[in-house]
């Protein structure tokens, strides 16, 4: 089943404990990226990767790094989390940048304390 | 920096009445994307229109994209329980980065 997939689902942490958040698709997409979800906001992307190696910052990357070792897997880290960083976040992929439909991972619920 | 406005944030229906959500941008746009998400559920995509004046239809959905690219819209006839959610316009930017960038959203939620 073609899907994204996203690790942990839920977390509570406390400030400054760094994490990581999987993600992971199956589709051999080349674009990957991450987005935040807060109420009123709609999504706002972190960072996204146009192939293995190449990532660039969205409209809010601060507090934030990622990864692009594999086409497969691009991890969400946050080395030193704050409760700012309180948020829904989303992956998500798709064949390529310019074109079609993004499809998404089923969320990572975060609560920074 | 270039924005899509989408209107309103929230709409309440009776089951069986209609249902529109707009999107206005700044600027031209080179396509746009709907999604749906429903609660507690992550975006999923329902069409990307490309065309200018561009109407497309999926069962009780018909989507316009406006003749200057600039502004779309959604819109459910005879609303239904599985309708419920959050209908998100996602617009690609002309530029080489063909960045999306999202509306708000919009609410749908169905009076008992």
């Amino acid at each position: 089943e073609a899907q994204v997939t996203q690790n942990p689902r839920y977390l509570i942490t406390v400030t400054g404990k760094k994490l990581t958040v999987t993600c992971s698709q199956n589709m051999n997409h080349e674009y990957m990226s991450w987005y935040r979800q807060d109420p009123g906001l709609g999504l706002r992307q972190i960072y996204y990767s146009m192939n293995v190696e190449v990532t660039d910052k969205g409209d809010v990357p601060e507090g934030y790094k990622v990864s692009r070792k594999e086409k497969r897997n691009f991890p969400l880290i946050l080395e030193s989390p704050s409760p700012n960083q309180t948020s829904l976040y989303f992956c998500a992929s798709s064949f390529h940048r310019g074109s079609g439909e993004q499809f998404f991972g089923p969320g990572t619920r975060l609560t920074v304390l | 920096g270039q924005q899509v406005m989408q209107i309103p944030q929230y709409q309440h229906v009776q089951e069986g009445e209609d249902f529109t959500t707009y999107c206005n941008s700044s600027t031209t746009l080179s396509n746009i994307q709907w999604y749906k998400q429903r609660p507690g559920g992550h975006p999923v995509f329902l069409i990307q229109l490309v065309k200018s004046g561009e109407v497309k239809k999926q069962k009780r959905l018909t989507f316009q994209f406006g003749e200057a690219k600039k502004n779309s819209s959604l819109h459910i006839t005879a609303t239904q329980t599985t309708d419920v959610g959050t209908y998100f316009c996602a617009g690609r930017k002309m530029d080489s980065n063909y960045q999306l960038i999202w509306g708000a959203g919009t609410k749908l939620i169905i009076k008992p």
